[in-house]
């Protein structure tokens, strides 16, 4: 079956700007969670989807927001772009909190640079 | 709280030889532990995952590693490198259904 599916594969923006990254989560997945990893601050996680609804959130400015969509797609939203946030940006998707023995699939991940 | 320290940033080893990479958890509760994989501008691959039972998990290309719940270690091993195992290496242990990585380990294969 088809995997973690992150569009665009990679962006260019300008500080100011916003940017929206997209995430297809492996069908029948409902938990989509995001990370930025960075060479200074690694693996950082986000913030957890299920079923519409934000469950969990990591420490980061309200200028990062997210959404999922009724089909458990999801999507990340950077507003007021900073030269920090040039990163890696990771979507995982795993079957949700119930199967807490299960691992979760990674994207590719969408590589923002922000000059 | 949940966290994972990789010992080593960096490991480098020669083409055949053993490969060690070390990972140790803090828990109140035995956790689900995780290692993955990354290439370059890649996604994380899972390579072997521990849930409960046998403590030596066996993973995906040539790699395993040992639960032990004493050390509160899950050290992630290959018997013989190869080129292809270059790559960074993390481990993470997962609560909820949040995982928690640790910083990483940069593989180097010497030819």
């Amino acid at each position: 079956k088809a995997g973690v599916t992150q569009t665009p594969r990679y962006l260019i923006k300008t500080r100011g700007q916003q940017v929206t990254l997209s995430c297809s989560p492996i069908s029948g997945h409902r938990s989509v969670s995001w990370y930025q990893q960075t060479p200074g601050q690694g693996l950082q996680f986000l913030f957890e989807y299920f079923s519409e609804t934000q469950r969990n959130k990591g420490n980061f400015p309200g200028r990062f927001s997210g959404r999922q969509f009724s089909n458990s797609r999801s999507e990340m939203n950077v507003s007021t772009l900073e030269l920090g946030d040039s990163a890696l940006y990771l979507c995982a998707s795993s079957l949700g909190q119930q199967f807490q023995n299960t691992e979760a699939f990674f994207g590719q991940g969408t590589r923002l640079t922000v000059v | 709280a949940q966290s994972v320290t990789q010992l080593g940033s960096h490991v480098s080893v020669s083409e055949g030889a053993l490969v060690l990479l070390r990972c140790n958890y803090s828990s109140s509760v035995p956790p689900y532990l995780f290692w993955y994989v990354q290439y370059p501008n890649q996604g994380l691959q899972l390579l072997l995952k521990y849930t409960t039972g046998a403590t030596l998990v066996k993973g995906i290309n040539g790699f395993e590693a040992e639960f032990k719940k004493s050390e509160t270690s899950f050290h992630l091993t290959k018997p013989s490198a190869h080129m292809s195992d270059a790559a960074e290496y993390f481990c993470a242990v997962k609560r909820g259904n949040q995982f928690y990585f640790g910083t990483g380990t940069s593989l180097t294969v010497i030819p």
